[in-house]
């Protein structure tokens, strides 16, 4: 299984943006680079993913190192409804999604 | 409309009964899961279901029974609970197996209790 290294937990202050960072130093080629979040007491929840290139969505940004090796999902301005454990995951072609501990984000008012 | 369904949402049950948790998927995907979460909230992979057909049994017990009658459904059957099958228990879905692009879709969960 792909890994990926993340901090236990961030914490922000409402309103402010969030820069959350994972590290996946044996990645490969076609391995895409997923962020699900988990709200407490429900089902995670998709947020983001890519290949190669930054995305954004509605939710929030994916900036992608050039060498892949590292990625950081950019909430631009957190709520309270934002705190949640956010996983970051490669996807391998073929293989599970596989969940580590992820970061527990705090947002304080 | 839910896309992934599951229940009951709550469970709870003796020691040794047996028990099933009902997943539907209304999303039109051909790959299905379960996986668990325990009190420690990790998140582990259990089965993986690919057009009715068992890919993936990532070492679960055999008391575990999953049956995919068809392939927006897949259903949990527990046998002879143990006090260490307390968890919750999640059903997901996607749209194929192998495209690594493909996102998963979770449902609400099912929270099971043994005592």
């Amino acid at each position: 299984d792909a890994k990926t290294t993340q901090p236990n937990s961030m914490e922000s202050n409402e309103e402010e943006p969030v820069h959350l960072p994972c590290n996946h130093s044996t990645i490969s080629g076609t391995d895409y680079i997923h962020w699900y979040r988990q709200l407490p007491s429900q089902g995670p929840e998709y947020v983001i993913h890519g290949l190669t290139s930054n995305v954004n969505n509605r939710m929030a940004s994916l900036a992608i190192a050039e060498d892949r090796k590292s990625s950081t999902l950019i909430l631009h301005r957190a709520t309270l409804r934002d705190a949640a454990v956010y996983y970051c995951i490669l996807r391998l072609y073929g293989q599970n999604f596989v969940f580590g501990p992820g970061t527990r984000l705090s947002v304080l008012p | 409309d839910t896309a992934v369904s599951q229940t009951p949402k709550y469970l709870v049950t003796q020691m040794g009964n047996d028990k099933s948790i009902k997943c539907e998927q209304n999303l039109g995907h051909d790959t299905m899961y379960w996986y668990k979460q325990d009190s420690k909230k990790f998140l582990k992979i259990m089965f993986s279901y690919n057009n009715k057909e068992l890919i993936i049994n990532e070492t679960v017990p055999n008391r575990f029974s999953p049956k995919s009658p068809d392939k927006a459904h897949l259903n949990l059957h527990i046998n002879s609970l143990e006090l260490g099958d307390s968890a919750v228990y999640f059903c997901a879905s996607s749209l194929t197996w192998t495209a690594s692009g493909n996102t998963i879709y979770f449902g609400e969960g099912s929270w099971l209790t043994v005592v």
